[in-house]
């Protein structure tokens, strides 16, 4: 089993939509959550950490349950500068797991 | 966004090639790591130096061989590389191991 899993996609949405991503993760141990976004060909970049008690950042809201070890990433209102590959990742003594990515295209 | 720094962008090279990679961060962080993104693969970590100690190796052949001489420096030294080693090498750092990590823009290599 990967240790961080995703659904690869794609994902095909309006503008407008809300999508939602989820990830599951295999070590109950992992101690840090985060969402990445990464552009074609351009390096992952933080889009948010995700906390225990789930946290919002504008149109995006990121929630953790540990008991089910699953996150999940919540997008209302898509725009098309949204379209990207969103990496679920986790985080546990000395190392972070990367998903394979879940790639969301937006659509006019 | 020039947190982290990489050069040299885009590397061709012969399998009987030497090169170096050079990552550099500003960003006061005291763990530095490269990874490997090849295509339709996630992101493959193959070191990790926290405070200039080597704490990870994920198994990667000897023809890769890193090189922290400060916790602002990375190096990625490759010789007589196969053309399956071609992909996107991303430098990355953070505070700790185990936080957020911040990119440079890596460097895309082919392996002829």
């Amino acid at each position: 089993r990967k240790e961080v899993e995703q659904d690869p996609g794609p994902f095909n949405v309006p503008e407008g939509a809300t999508v939602a991503f989820n990830c599951t993760y295999s070590n109950s141990a992992s101690q840090s959550f985060f969402w990445y976004r990464q552009d074609c060909r351009k390096e992952p970049k933080l889009l948010m950490s995700v906390y225990s008690s789930g946290n919002e950042d504008g149109r995006f809201t990121a929630q953790l349950n540990r008991a089910s070890q699953y996150i999940s990433l919540l997008i209302r209102d898509s725009k098309l500068s949204d379209s990207a590959t969103y990496l679920c990742v986790t985080g546990g003594y000395q190392k972070v797991t990367f998903g394979i990515g879940t790639k969301l295209q937006v659509i006019p | 966004e020039t947190g982290v720094t990489q050069t040299p962008r885009h590397l061709v090279m012969g399998m009987t090639n030497k090169k170096s990679l050079k990552c550099e961060q500003h960003l006061g962080h005291n763990a530095m790591y490269w990874y490997k993104q090849s295509a339709k693969k996630p992101l493959e970590l193959m070191f990790v130096y926290s405070l200039e100690e080597r704490v990870e190796n994920n198994s990667v052949p000897s023809r890769f061989s890193p090189e922290c001489p400060n916790s602002s420096h990375l190096f990625l030294h490759l010789h007589t590389l196969q053309p399956e080693d071609s992909a996107l090498y991303l430098c990355a750092s953070s505070q700790e191991p185990a936080n957020e990590q911040f990119f440079g823009p890596g460097t895309r290599l082919t392996v002829l």
